[in-house]
């Protein structure tokens, strides 16, 4: 079974750090894409940040852009995000999400992990 | 960036009956449209890829159509499952992979 499962959110202060993890199983990891998206109460689903399977392709949201790292480590079969300068924004359900094989798309996504930036 | 706009933003329908939601993009996007479900507190869930094709899984009462802007998700014989809210993506231009603001439905 395909199964994505994220972690890594929690409280943090406005400016302050995390580092979102998402765990790959029931796939060959390093041949598909990854995605993460967030679900904030303002602005619904928001596409964040792709990365490639193992070209190096990756984009972000302007959003997020020089603040946030999307990473892999196919050996480890896991996703991550590397978010600085958090704002309270940012605040939201953060899900990493399997990548089409011909087009973007998400399938499946994970189960989401919670950030709140709030002093 | 392309914008999604879908619509109605919400509504509201009876078990059996027949639902439509609509959604437009701000350019031709060929038919590089998908269509996800979200129930409460779950993420979401792949129903229609390349605007018509129903992902393995999905009951056959979900379909889509259209192409270029304009596109449709509908739903036949509603059942109380159903109640979610539903949004469109776009993956014709990117960056950015933009959604459509969603559009809850309620079984009444």
């Amino acid at each position: 079974e395909v199964q994505l499962v994220e972690s890594g959110g929690g409280l943090v202060q406005p400016g302050g750090s995390l580092r979102l993890s998402c765990a790959a199983s029931g796939f060959t990891f390093s041949t598909y894409s990854m995605n993460w998206v967030r679900q904030t109460p303002g602005k619904g689903l928001e596409w964040i940040s792709y990365i490639s399977g193992t070209n190096g392709t990756i984009y972000y949201a302007d959003s997020v852009k020089g603040r946030f790292t999307i990473s892999r480590d196919n050996a480890k079969n896991s996703l991550y995000l590397h978010m600085n300068s958090l704002r309270a924004e940012d605040t939201g359900v953060y899900y990493c999400a399997r990548d089409g094989v011909f087009v973007h798309l998400f399938d499946p996504w994970g189960q989401g992990t919670l950030v709140t930036v709030s002093s | 960036d392309i914008q999604m706009t879908q619509s109605p933003s919400s509504l509201s329908a009876s078990i059996g009956e027949r639902v439509t939601i609509t959604c437009r993009a701000s350019q031709s996007i060929n038919s590089y449209l998908n269509w996800y479900q979200q129930r409460p507190g779950k993420a979401p869930k792949l129903l229609i890829y390349t605007a018509s094709g129903l992902q393995s899984g999905v009951p056959s009462r979900f379909s889509g159509s259209g192409s270029g802007t304009d596109f449709t998700l509908t739903i036949s014989n509603l059942q109380p499952e159903d109640s979610a809210t539903y949004y469109c993506q776009q993956s014709y231009d990117v960056p950015p992979i933009t959604f459509g603001q969603g559009t809850r439905l309620e079984i009444k």
